[in-house]
């Protein structure tokens, strides 16, 4: 079955610094894709980036980028230069016939 | 083009009552989704939809059911409300799934209390 484990429930990280969140998964399928989700507190939920198990470097998107390492299956969200408006939680998922979500990891963002 | 709306934002229930969440999408996506969050558990499926006429359970149909007459609406119907059923409900569509799912476009969400 597949799975989706995001391990640290809070992570706080001072302004302008890197932070990386983990997430780790399980699944059987030979191709398979990792996203990541971001939830303000506003409620909304806003796609960060997205990379297939098939692509060959780790995807960017602005300050956002997947450290993916199949071997560990890990598919890690690094965000740079931190921003208070980078406080929210944010999701890992997997995509199946649905998209299997973690529970969450709370970044808050300090001075 | 407005994404995928949601109708109502909140709503107060009392235990037995129902009611039934509208989701529309203007995108001509094909898989509709819906999600309840509760504080600790991420987001959980609870039916979905591979296409106009289709329906099928996520993990936790239980209480719910859901209808796809038209491909643009994903209805969700609660036939009789229980208090474990007070959450935050997202719909979310999607133009395909599995690897190819690049985006799946959520809305705003409900908020729904049961007394």
């Amino acid at each position: 079955a597949q799975k989706i484990t995001q391990t640290q429930p809070g992570m706080f990280v001072q302004e302008k610094e890197a932070v990386t969140l983990d997430c780790t998964y399980d699944t059987s399928d030979p191709s398979y894709g990792l996203f990541w989700y971001k939830q303000p507190s506003s409620g909304e939920m806003i796609f960060l980036i997205y990379q297939g198990s098939y692509d060959q470097q780790n995807a960017t998107e602005g300050r956002y980028s997947l450290n993916f390492q199949k071997a560990r299956k890990s598919a890690n969200l690094v965000i740079s230069a931190s921003q208070l408006g980078d406080s929210a939680m944010y999701f890992c998922a997997l995509p199946d016939d649905k998209l299997i979500f973690g529970t969450g990891t709370r970044l808050q963002v300090f001075p | 083009n407005a994404g995928v709306t949601q109708t109502p934002k909140f709503r107060v229930l009392k235990t037995g009552q129902s009611m039934t969440l509208l989701c529309a999408q203007d995108m001509n996506h094909e898989y509709m989704y819906w999600y309840r969050q509760d504080p600790g558990m991420g987001l959980r499926l609870i039916h979905y939809s591979v296409g106009e006429g289709t329906t099928a359970k996520g993990e936790v149909p239980d209480g719910y059911n859901v209808s796809r007459l038209k491909k643009q609406n994903f209805l969700l119907g609660l036939e009789s409300a229980a208090p474990s059923q007070t959450s935050v409900y997202f719909c979310a569509s999607s133009l395909t799934s599995g690897i190819g799912a690049y985006e799946q476009y959520f809305g705003p969400g409900t908020r729904l209390t049961v007394t």
